[in-house]
């Protein structure tokens, strides 16, 4: 099993949809989980740390099942500017990437 | 506020060259990382560095050594490359001490192998 695993995607979704991301970790015991935003050719950068009691950040919703190993992102009222690959991140003694999932939001 | 810098930006190499890949970061994190990523493949772990003088592999660590130079500098050394090693490798540093701070990325550093 992978440490973690994404919805291999990609999602084609029209403007102002909702859209789910789903990941699942492998490591009981892993720290601190983050979802990560990458745009074409360019680096990783920090959409959101996800904490137990859920948290929100305007129109991202993150949650966290600790009993289920499982992280959620939810967008909402959807942006053409949301097109992007979102990446579920782990950490426990080092920080592991799932493969991500690629989105498009359509017009 | 420079943040993580790789070098160099591009490379292109023929088999069985040798080359490494610089890494500074200015942020004073004890943590750093080197990573590739391949098309439909993710970001991948190499070798990571959780302090000074500490180093340890990742889920693909052949073809490639590192050094930890210093707290600040974190280099990947491809020995002789393969064309199995074009990809995209990406620096990053956080701090250990503070497990929910998110790691810091460089640009990236385009290789290929040919």
């Amino acid at each position: 099993r992978k440490e973690v695993e994404q919805d291999p995607g990609p999602f084609n979704v029209p403007e102002g949809a909702t859209v789910a991301f789903n990941c699942t970790y492998s490591n009981s015991a892993s720290q601190s989980f983050f979802w990560y935003r990458q745009d074409c050719r360019k680096e990783p950068k920090l959409l959101m740390s996800v904490y137990s009691s859920g948290n929100e950040d305007g129109r991202f919703t993150a949650q966290l099942n600790r009993a289920s190993q499982y992280i959620s992102l939810l967008i909402r009222d959807s942006k053409l500017s949301d097109s992007a690959t979102y990446l579920c991140v782990v950490r426990d003694d080092k920080i592991i990437f799932g493969k991500g999932t690629r989105l498009h939001i359509l017009p | 506020n420079a943040g993580v810098t790789q070098t160099p930006k591009f490379q292109v190499l023929k088999t069985g060259q040798s080359m490494t890949l610089q890494c500074a970061q200015d942020m004073n994190h004890n943590s750093m990382y080197w990573y590739r990523q391949d098309p439909g493949m993710g970001l991948r772990l190499i070798y990571y560095s959780a302090s000074e003088g500490t180093t340890d592999k990742g889920e693909v660590p052949n073809g490639y050594n590192v050094s930890r130079l210093n707290k600040r500098e974190f280099s990947l050394r491809l020995e002789s490359a393969a064309p199995s090693q074009t990809s995209v490798y990406f620096c990053a540093s956080s701090e250990t001490a503070a497990p929910q701070t998110e790691a810091f990325f460089g640009q990236g550093t385009r290789l290929t192998v040919v």
